[in-house]
């Protein structure tokens, strides 16, 4: 069965600083990965995906994150932190590709960013 | 207006009550998702419809039911409230083509007393 585990449940960085959020899966079979981010009081909207094209794949508002199959991680970057970017970012897996949709999460990980 | 709304964003109840929280959408999706968020523990799903015939449990269904009123409405309810269900509640929305893209409501705040 697939799952996702995101490392370090809260991450704090200066405004300026290099954002790397770490998110590690397990997939007996060629994952769709995913990373939402879930800004106070609003729902998840998607930053990026990746499903089997590009292994760098880039997402909205500067973040890019890329596929390693060797290290079956999927990790979030940003170059530069900007305040806006505290949120709580969810890393998720496609149950399975080509089937049913039915993502599983992992725990989340809150981005603080310092002024 | 947001795609994918739902009522009520806050509700505060007692055990044993029940609890009925909706969904909407205005994409034409025909998939739609419940899901619960805890902290620390992400977001689990509790039941998925493909379309109005078509409705699964997920992970997490005990205590929980839903109906899936038309393609735009998308019910859960809680027979009978208790504690350990105050949590966050999500509605998410897919469609056919790129059925791995959910879209999310802005999530109902449920707590049980």
């Amino acid at each position: 069965a697939q799952s996702v585990t995101q490392l370090g449940s809260h991450v704090s960085v200066s405004e300026g600083a290099l954002v790397l959020l770490r998110c590690n899966y397990s997939s007996s079979v060629p994952p769709y990965l995913f990373w939402y981010v879930q800004y106070p009081n609003q729902g998840l909207q998607l930053l990026l995906k990746y499903t089997s094209a590009a292994t760098l794949v880039k997402g909205i508002n500067g973040f890019e994150a890329e596929f390693k199959k060797s290290e079956t991680s999927f990790h979030l970057t940003k170059p530069s932190a900007h305040m806006s970017d505290a949120a709580e970012y969810f890393c998720a897996v496609s149950e399975s590709p080509g089937n049913t949709g039915k993502l599983i999460f992992g725990q989340g990980t809150t981005l603080q960013v310092k002024p | 207006d947001a795609d994918v709304t739902q009522t009520p964003r806050n509700r505060i109840t007692k055990t044993g009550k029940r609890i009925m929280l909706e969904c909407s959408q205005t994409k034409g999706h025909d998939r739609m998702y419940w899901y619960r968020q805890d902290p620390g523990l992400g977001l689990r799903l509790i039941y998925y419809s493909f379309d109005v015939k078509d409705i699964n449990k997920g992970e997490i269904s005990d205590g929980y039911s839903v109906s899936r009123q038309a393609q735009a409405k998308f019910s859960l309810s809680l027979e009978s409230a208790i504690p350990n269900q105050t949590a966050l509640y999500f509605c998410a929305t897919s469609g056919d083509r790129d059925y791995n893209e959910q879209f999310f409501g802005p999530g109902t705040r449920l707590t049980v007393l």
